[in-house]
C-alpha cells in the first residue's frame, strides 16, 4: 500500500520567506501525487499535481512541487510567503484502480508579519 | 459552476442514533469519494463509487457504515448506532473521469455525544 509522511506538523515563516513543506512517499509504482490546501472551514482546494510529465509542477498562487524519485519526495516550495498562505497543506498519492487519495498528516503554516 | 455541496455542514447527535450524511457532486463527474477526517489527521477514503456502484468500500470501518448512490449522482452516506469516535468531518469528493482532479465538498462536521 502507499504511505505519505509529511515532516513537521506546523511551519512557521515570515512573512517574505521561503515556504518548504517536505513531503516523502512510498510507493511500489510509478506515484500520482498531489498537494492539496485546506484554509479554516472549507474544503480541500488542490493544489497542484504530478502525473509522470515534467518533474518541476508549477500550480496556483505560486507554488511550486518537484518530484524527485531517488529521494522518494515532493516537497512543496514558494518563494516568497504571503499571509494568505497560512493553511493546512496536504501532500497525496493516488493509489489503485479507484485512484483513492491516501494523505499525510497534513502541515500547518503559519505565516508572520 | 456548482462545486461538490454536503448537507449539513454541522450534525450534533447522541450516541447510538442514525445519521445521514448528503452529497451533491459536481454536476455530470461519475466518480464520486467519501473519506472521513478526524481532528489533526489527513483525510482517510471511506468508499469509492463508479456510477451507481460501490466499486470499492475497503475503507468502511466496520458495518455500522454504508453508502449509497442509487441514481449515479448524489450520494448519501448512512451510519448507525453512532459512537462517539465516529465524530470527525466527513468529506466528499467527485472526479469527472480517470485521472481527473477530485474536487472536495466543505465537509459534514458530525460530533456524537
Amino acid at each position: 500500500a502507499q504511505s505519505v509522511t509529511q515532516l513537521g506538523s506546523h511551519v512557521s515563516v515570515s512573512e517574505g520567506a521561503l515556504v518548504l513543506l517536505r513531503c516523502n512517499y512510498s510507493s511500489s509504482v510509478p506515484p500520482y501525487l498531489f498537494w492539496y490546501v485546506q484554509y479554516p472551514n472549507q474544503g480541500l482546494q488542490l493544489l497542484l499535481k504530478y502525473t509522470s510529465a515534467a518533474t518541476l509542477v508549477k500550480g496556483i498562487n505560486g507554488f511550486e512541487a518537484e518530484f524527485k524519485k531517488s529521494e522518494t519526495s515532493f516537497h512543496l516550495t514558494k518563494p516568497s510567503a504571503h499571509m494568505s498562505d497560512a493553511a493546512e497543506y496536504f501532500c497525496a498519492v493516488s493509489e489503485g484502480g479507484s485512484e483513492k487519495l491516501v494523505f499525510g498528516k497534513g502541515t500547518k503554516l503559519t505565516v508572520n508579519p | 459552476g456548482a462545486g461538490v455541496s454536503q448537507t449539513p455542514s454541522n450534525k450534533v447527535t447522541e450516541k447510538g442514533k442514525y445519521v445521514e450524511l448528503r452529497c451533491d457532486p459536481i454536476s455530470g463527474h461519475t466518480a464520486l469519494y467519501w473519506y472521513r477526517q478526524s481532528l489533526g489527521q489527513g483525510p482517510e477514503f471511506l468508499i469509492y463509487f463508479q456510477g451507481t456502484g460501490a466499486a470499492d468500500d475497503s475503507g468502511l470501518p466496520n458495518d455500522r457504515f454504508f453508502a449509497v448512490r442509487p441514481e449515479g449522482s448524489v450520494s448519501t452516506l448512512k451510519i448507525q448506532r453512532t459512537e462517539r469516535g465516529d465524530s470527525a468531518v466527513y468529506l466528499c469528493a467527485s472526479r469527472k473521469a480517470v485521472q481527473e482532479t477530485q474536487y472536495f465538498g466543505p465537509g459534514t462536521r458530525l460530533l456524537v455525544l
